[in-house]
């Protein structure tokens, strides 16, 4: 079954504890993106990936990093969780996000930063 | 600016109505409009999209609507049913940039 999967799905962590989300995709799929969406603010992309060890910034990066050494992995890493960064996070995947395919997402991770 | 402001934030509508749904933008180079439609609890999941070379596209009782001289487009459907109640996201992207900026979300509920 073609899918984007994202762990964990629920996770409540304190301030300061680095932790790393993971997303994998099983389409060869050579864009990943990861968004936050927060009420009132939409979906909004934290880091996009075209291909393998090409990374960029979307437009909240700040407090996340991510890599892509496997085309089907896309992990996004929180060094220093703040309060700020509780939010529902999606990753999603797609072949080529404006000239041929939609965007598929994975299920969601909410993460609660105290 | 990049914005894509969406509106209404909140929409309720009878069974069977219409819902119109708009977005507005400003960056003149964007070129791809997509949808996507959230279920509760759930994952977006693209509904329609429409390039810039079209007005409009229709896909059964949903259609989205393009002006690109006023900047806006907007979502129709129509003969609303109660498993169209969701939350909706319009998005604009730009050919090349692999990158999308989404509206504010539209939660859209249909009383029976």
């Amino acid at each position: 079954e073609a899918q984007v999967t994202q762990n964990p799905r629920y996770l409540i962590t304190v301030t300061g504890k680095k932790l790393t989300v993971t997303c994998s995709q099983n389409m060869n799929h050579e864009y990943m993106s990861w968004y936050r969406q927060d009420p009132g603010l939409g979906l909004r992309q934290i880091y996009y990936s075209m291909n393998v060890e090409v990374t960029d910034k979307g437009d909240v990066p700040e407090g996340y990093k991510v890599s892509r050494k496997e085309k089907r992995n896309f992990p996004l890493i929180l060094e220093s969780p703040s309060p700020n960064q509780t939010s529902l996070y999606f990753c999603a995947s797609s072949f080529d996000l404006i000239n041929r395919d939609e965007q598929y997402f994975g299920p969601g991770t909410r993460l609660t930063v105290t | 600016g990049e914005n894509v402001e969406q509106h209404p934030s909140t929409l309720s509508v009878q069974e069977g109505d219409s819902a119109v749904i708009k977005c507005t933008y400003s960056d003149s180079a964007s070129n791809y409009f997509p949808w996507y439609k959230q279920e509760l609890g759930k994952r977006p999941q693209l509904i329609i999209d429409i390039r810039s070379n079209v007005g409009e596209k229709k896909d059964q009782r949903i259609a989205v609507t393009l002006n690109k001289t006023a900047k806006h487009f907007s979502l129709h459907i129509t003969e609303t049913q109660p498993e169209d109640s969701a939350v909706y996201f319009c998005a604009r992207g730009i050919q090349g940039a692999q990158k999308l900026v989404f509206g504010q979300g539209t939660r859209l509920t249909i009383n029976p």
